[in-house]
C-alpha cells in the first residue's frame, strides 16, 4: 500500500515569490493534515482539510492557504515567501481503519533566500 | 487548549540498557496519545498510541508506552535499547480521532551508544 508521498521534496525559491506543495494520502484516507517543522518552533499545525473542506486551521497568517481536491490530494500555497518560512513541510494522513495516528510523508523541504 | 511537554531535549543510552522518553499533556478531556520517531531528512512514523483500555500499550520495535491519568504522562520505554533506535522521539495529544489538529511536543533525541 503506497504511503503518503509529497512533491517536492526540496525547493529554493526568494522572498517574495510564492510556493505550491503538493500531498497525495492513503488511499481511503480522507483527512490531510498539514504541519510546518523548524527547528525553532518545532511542528506546528497549518491545516487539515476532510473531504475537500478546510476543517481545522492553526495560528499561520493568511499567505499560507491550502486546498483539498475530490481524490483528497491536498495542496498548499504560500505566497509573498519570508526568510522565516524556510521549513520542512510535513503533510500527513489519517482516517480509514486507523484510529487516529498520522501517516507522514517524507516532507517538502523548502529554503527561501 | 492542548499542550506536551518533553522534558528532556536529550536522552542518552548504552546499548542493551533500558530507555525512558518522558511526556507530560495538558487537555481538556480526554486524550488520545501517540509517540511518533523521525530519522535524519524523513517524516514522522507511528510508533504507538493510547486511545483506551490498558494503561500498558506495546507498539513497534519493542517500544511501549505507559498512560498515567493522575500524573498526566505518557512515557515511552523500551527494555533493551538498540544503537538503531537513536532517533528523535515525539509525543503528541489529540482530543478526537478522527478530527481536529494533533498537538506535539518538542521532541527528545535519543541517543543510543554502542
Amino acid at each position: 500500500k503506497a504511503g503518503v508521498t509529497q512533491t517536492p521534496r526540496y525547493l529554493i525559491k526568494t522572498r517574495g515569490q510564492q510556493v505550491t506543495l503538493s500531498c497525495s494520502p492513503i488511499s481511503g484516507h480522507r483527512s490531510v493534515s498539514w504541519y510546518q517543522q523548524t527547528p525553532g518552533q518545532g511542528l506546528q499545525f497549518l491545516f487539515e482539510y476532510f473531504s475537500e473542506t478546510q476543517r481545522n486551521k492553526g495560528n499561520f497568517p493568511g499567505r499560507f492557504s491550502g486546498r483539498q481536491f475530490s481524490n483528497s490530494r491536498s495542496e498548499m500555497n504560500v505566497s509573498t515567501l519570508e526568510l522565516g518560512d524556510s521549513a520542512l513541510y510535513l503533510c500527513a494522513s489519517s482516517g480509514g481503519i486507523h484510529t487516529g495516528e498520522l501517516f507522514f510523508g517524507e516532507g517538502s523541504r523548502l529554503t527561501v533566500l | 487548549a492542548q499542550s506536551v511537554a518533553q522534558p528532556e531535549d536529550q536522552v542518552n543510552v548504552a546499548e542493551g540498557n533500558p530507555l525512558t522518553v518522558k511526556c507530560t499533556y495538558s487537555v481538556s478531556g480526554n486524550p488520545y496519545l501517540f509517540w511518533y520517531v523521525q530519522y535524519p531528512n524523513r517524516g514522522l512514523q507511528f510508533l504507538l498510541k493510547y486511545i483506551t483500555g490498558d494503561n500498558l500499550v506495546k507498539g513497534s520495535y519493542g517500544f511501549e508506552a505507559e498512560f498515567n491519568k493522575s500524573q498526566t504522562s505518557f512515557h515511552l520505554k523500551k527494555p533493551s535499547a538498540l544503537v538503531s533506535d537513536s532517533a528523535l522521539y515525539f509525543c503528541a495529544v489529540r482530543v478526537n480521532t478522527n478530527a481536529g489538529k494533533s498537538t506535539f511536543g518538542d521532541g527528545t533525541t535519543l541517543t543510543v551508544k554502542p
